[in-house]
């Protein structure tokens, strides 16, 4: 079975510096892979998706992510983030055949600081 | 194209009833998801429909649970006879099969609480 793991809970980043969320997967194969925003209160927006081709994906807001195949990673980054960019950030794979079910990772919480 | 919605935003019951919630999912998309999430936690799958077929359903949903989209557009989700442990976030999302895997688009979900 597919899983997913974001080794950090809760990352705290000062206003303006790089930012980098951790996310590795197992799965047989390679799967799809989703990087889900979720604000205080609010559903998921999708911020980025690898499905093949290029391993850097670049998404919404600024972010992007590398796909890993060696270290079965998918982690996301931002050059310089903002304070707008305190929200729980979720992994997310789905197989790449039949449906497209998504197994999540268990989020990391960014606070940014001024 | 306005998004996935749902309803009610929140719920708050007492252990023992029934609930019930809607999803409408982008016009043209003929596969619904529902999701649930707890506290700390990411969302979990429940289960998935393509148009009014119900295709897979997750060892979490319960006999007290169940979910039907009859016409192909806007699915409910049922929870009879409430607990405590049912108090979550309840997910919906959609997405078009167009041959290759597509994107989840998730609606603000309704927030579930059991008293």
């Amino acid at each position: 079975a597919q899983s997913v793991t974001q080794p950090d809970i809760h990352i705290t980043v000062s206003e303006g510096a790089s930012l980098e969320l951790r996310c590795n997967y197992s799965y047989g194969a390679t799967p799809y892979l989703f990087w889900y925003v979720q604000s205080p209160g609010q559903g998921l927006q999708l911020l980025l998706k690898y499905f093949s081709g290029d391993t850097l994906v670049q998404g919404i807001k600024g972010f992007e992510a590398e796909f890993k195949r060696s270290q079965s990673s998918f982690n996301l980054r931002k050059p310089s983030v903002h304070w707008s960019d305190a929200a729980e950030y979720f992994c997310a794979v789905a197989p790449n055949f039949g449906n497209e079910k998504l197994t999540f990772g268990t989020g990391t919480r960014l606070t940014i600081i001024p | 194209d306005t998004g996935v919605s749902q309803d009610p935003r929140h719920k708050i019951t007492k252990r023992g009833q029934n609930v019930t919630f809607r999803c409408d999912p982008i016009s043209e998309h003929n596969r619904l998801y529902w999701y649930r999430q707890t506290l700390g936690q990411g969302p979990e799958f429940l289960t998935y429909f393509q148009n009014e077929a119900q295709l897979e359903k997750s060892r979490l949903l319960s006999d007290r649970f169940s979910a039907e989209r009859p016409k192909g557009s806007f699915s409910t989700l049922e929870i009879q006879r409430t607990e405590q442990g049912d108090s979550a976030m309840y997910l919906c999302a959609s997405s078009s099969v167009a041959g290759v895997v597509d994107t989840q688009y998730f609606g603000p979900g309704t927030r579930l609480t059991v008293l």
